[in-house]
């Protein structure tokens, strides 16, 4: 089956301490995405990848970072710079064209 | 000016009425709309695309599209208690792959 995974489906970790979370794709997309979703908000970009070794900041990169190493894996890591770092974490892929984005099941990131 | 706005809600409709869903956007070049729907603590899941002006049909979804008041909208028929949750709208920007997502209207249909 294609699709997107995300693991681990829940995570937990202690305040000052860096975390990355997995995104893996076998639907050959090029273009990879994270979001954040907090409470009753909307998606926010945090970063996205068109293709291999390039990506770009979104809206609240600030606390995060990425690589694209493989066309497949696309990890966030949350640094001990994110000040609020509790929340829904979603991966997507899309491919080139005026088509829709896939969404892996996402990550709940606690930090206490 | 936010790319995509939606009403936040909630719309409550009882069982079996129509749920009518809007969203504007910002970018007259964009091309390509999407309707997501997300239960609470799941991921969005795509239920309507449109490309066109006009009106596209599939089952009790209906998506409407109007480029030149740039303004989509979800119609659910018959609406059920299994449509209650956030619906969210999407654009795809007319350059590179950058998706614009409203804020999403949550939906709340009543047996």
């Amino acid at each position: 089956d294609g699709g997107i995974t995300q693991s681990p489906k829940y995570l937990f970790r202690k305040e000052g301490q860096n975390v990355t979370l997995s995104c893996e794709q076998n639907l050959n997309h090029d273009a990879m995405y994270w979001y954040r979703q907090d409470p009753g908000q909307g998606l926010r970009l945090i970063y996205y990848s068109q293709i291999v070794n390039d990506f770009q900041k979104g809206d609240i990169a600030e606390g995060y970072s990425v690589s694209r190493e493989k066309k497949e894996s696309f990890p966030l890591t949350v640094t001990s710079a994110q000040k609020n770092p509790t929340a829904f974490y979603l991966c997507a892929s899309s491919i080139e064209g005026p088509y829709e984005q896939y969404f892996g099941p996402g990550t709940r990131l606690t930090v206490t | 000016q936010k790319e995509v706005e939606q009403n936040s809600g909630p719309l409550s409709v009882p069982e079996g009425a129509i749920a009518s869903l809007n969203c504007t956007y910002s970018d007259r070049g964009s091309q390509s709309f999407f309707w997501y729907r997300q239960y609470s603590g799941k991921s969005p899941e795509l239920i309507m695309f449109i490309y066109s002006n006009g009106d596209k049909e599939d089952g009790r979804f209906t998506a409407q599209l109007n480029k030149a008041s740039q303004y989509v909208s979800l119609l659910i028929r018959d609406s059920q208690p299994s449509d209650s949750a956030t619906y969210l709208c999407a654009v795809r920007g007319n350059t590179g792959n950058q998706f614009y997502f409203g804020t999403g209207t949550s939906l709340t249909v009543i047996p």
